[in-house]
């Protein structure tokens, strides 16, 4: 089946710094990927919608100089926490469609668990 | 704006019990709707997908009804066992390729 590899799965950062987390599809291309935060006891939030090729689009209220996201190729989208803060501790995860597949379903990372310091 | 909601936030009981968690959405003009399981701390595992057309789609011991009309969909798990444990979600897809909206979710505690 389809899978989404997403590293790292733990970070702790110091205040100011940036932490880059990658997902990636392994044996499926993935025009689309799409970042969640979830904070504890709270649902997933979309945060961006990552589209290979082009800008990502931002939901209403994410910082896009904050939060940068590349999708460079098919198979690999990163999300980037610049000038992280104690407030951007979270759990982010990705998730992908495969392109052509014939599931409607899509797949999700592990998740990384980020905590600045 | 669509909204996800899931009743109850919590649940608990006993090994053997057949349970129904239940999720609401407020536009019922969706694509798909889709059934996971997070583990404390892990990643989202799918359980079922149920494509608009569907009433239902079963896989072991899970079962998920689909309503659209109403906005409905339950999770029904049968002889529920302490491995069940976990966070259950409920997610909608309004659109084809558009991203999910997810419930806050249902904690579940299977005690043997």
């Amino acid at each position: 089946g389809a899978v989404v590899s997403q590293h790292p799965s733990w970070v702790i950062c110091k205040s100011g710094t940036s932490v880059k987390i990658e997902c990636r599809s392994l044996d499926f291309q993935a025009t689309t990927m799409f970042w969640y935060r979830q904070f504890p006891k709270q649902s997933l939030m979309l945060m961006a919608t990552s589209n290979e090729g082009s800008k990502a689009t931002y939901e209403q209220g994410v910082e896009k100089d904050k939060f940068l996201i590349n999708h460079a190729s098919l198979t690999l989208s990163t999300l980037t926490v610049t000038s992280a803060h104690p407030e951007d501790s979270s759990f982010y995860i990705c998730s992908a469609s495969q392109l052509g597949g014939i599931t409607d379903g899509y797949t999700f990372g592990s998740g990384t668990r980020l905590t600045v310091v | 704006k669509q909204e996800v909601t899931q009743i109850p936030a919590a649940l608990s009981v006993p090994e053997g019990e057949n349970l129904v968690l239940n999720c609401s959405f407020t536009d019922s003009a969706i694509y798909n709707l889709q059934w996971f399981r997070q583990d404390p701390g892990k990643g989202l595992t799918s359980l079922l997908l149920i494509q608009s057309s569907q009433r239902e789609q079963t896989s072991g011991r899970l079962n998920a009804s689909l309503d659209k009309s109403s906005g409905r969909s339950t999770l029904y798990i049968a002889a529920s066992q302490p491995g069940d444990s976990a966070t259950y979600l409920c997610a909608v897809r309004p659109q084809a390729g558009t991203a999910l909206i997810f419930g806050k979710g249902t904690t579940l505690s299977v005690s043997s």
